[in-house]
């Protein structure tokens, strides 16, 4: 059984609604990531926060916010998606970049929110 | 821009034969990991190499780095239809807190 929990397992909104995902961790970890994934393709990172400051948005559109409410917690809101927005959108959890700049170590993921934007 | 590149994209073997997935990469990297992802669920972390390791055990899993080349392999033996999956190396930059996913290898194991 996974250790990050997220929800909801599946959503279904149209283009006009605002909705959640969330996800939770009780590891420890300092650093929590979102990536979209879609069919058949790697994940993509959205987007890492370190110690709950937001490190890293890879250009991400501003319908896609997210939030670190504390250090076991992360939420991505949703607002004016499109169609192709569906995807399932997977969040992480890890220890922070490892001492000596020796970079990311294990991630460990959620099962993901499968996201359908109609 | 998408660091990893993996082959081959599918692979289709027999139970207890052994799967062979490569994967190369662009730049400088303080580690590559392998993780496996069953259909529609989420990733699930295999290994990690360290940029200064050539071979790594675990299991039936063997995987070797070779920075010169910029490529890693991930060999599982003795394959069984649980092994069924995608697997995904990643690469971490240097200094970086991004890891990077490359194309995935689609691995069938038919009982």
């Amino acid at each position: 059984d996974t250790e990050v929990t997220q929800t909801p397992k599946h959503l279904v909104m149209g283009m006009t609604n605002k909705k959640s995902l969330k996800c939770e961790q009780h590891m420890g970890h300092r650093a929590m990531y979102w990536y979209k994934q879609k069919a058949k393709k790697p994940p993509e990172l959205m987007f890492v926060y370190s110690y709950e400051k937001l490190s890293i948005n890879e250009s991400v559109p501003s319908r896609f916010s997210p939030e670190c409410p504390n250090s076991s917690l992360l939420n991505l809101h949703l607002h004016a998606l499109q169609p192709e927005d569906s995807a399932l959108y997977l969040c992480a959890s890890s220890q922070p970049g490892l001492a000596g700049g020796r970079g990311t170590g294990e991630l460990f993921f959620g099962e993901g929110s499968r996201l359908t934007v109609l | 821009s998408q660091q990893g590149e993996e082959d081959p994209q599918a692979l289709s073997i027999q139970e207890g034969e052994n799967a062979t997935m490569n994967c190369s990469y662009k730049t400088s990297i303080n580690n590559l990991q392998w993780y496996r992802q069953n259909s529609g669920r989420g990733l699930v972390h295999l290994i990690l190499i360290r940029s200064n390791e050539r071979e790594k055990h675990s299991g039936r899993l063997r995987v070797t780095l070779d920075t010169s080349k910029k490529s890693s392999s991930l060999l599982i033996t003795a394959s069984r239809a649980a092994d069924t999956a995608s697997y995904f190396c990643a690469t971490g930059a240097l200094g970086g807190s991004r890891l990077t996913f490359g194309e995935g290898t689609q691995l069938t194991v038919n009982p």
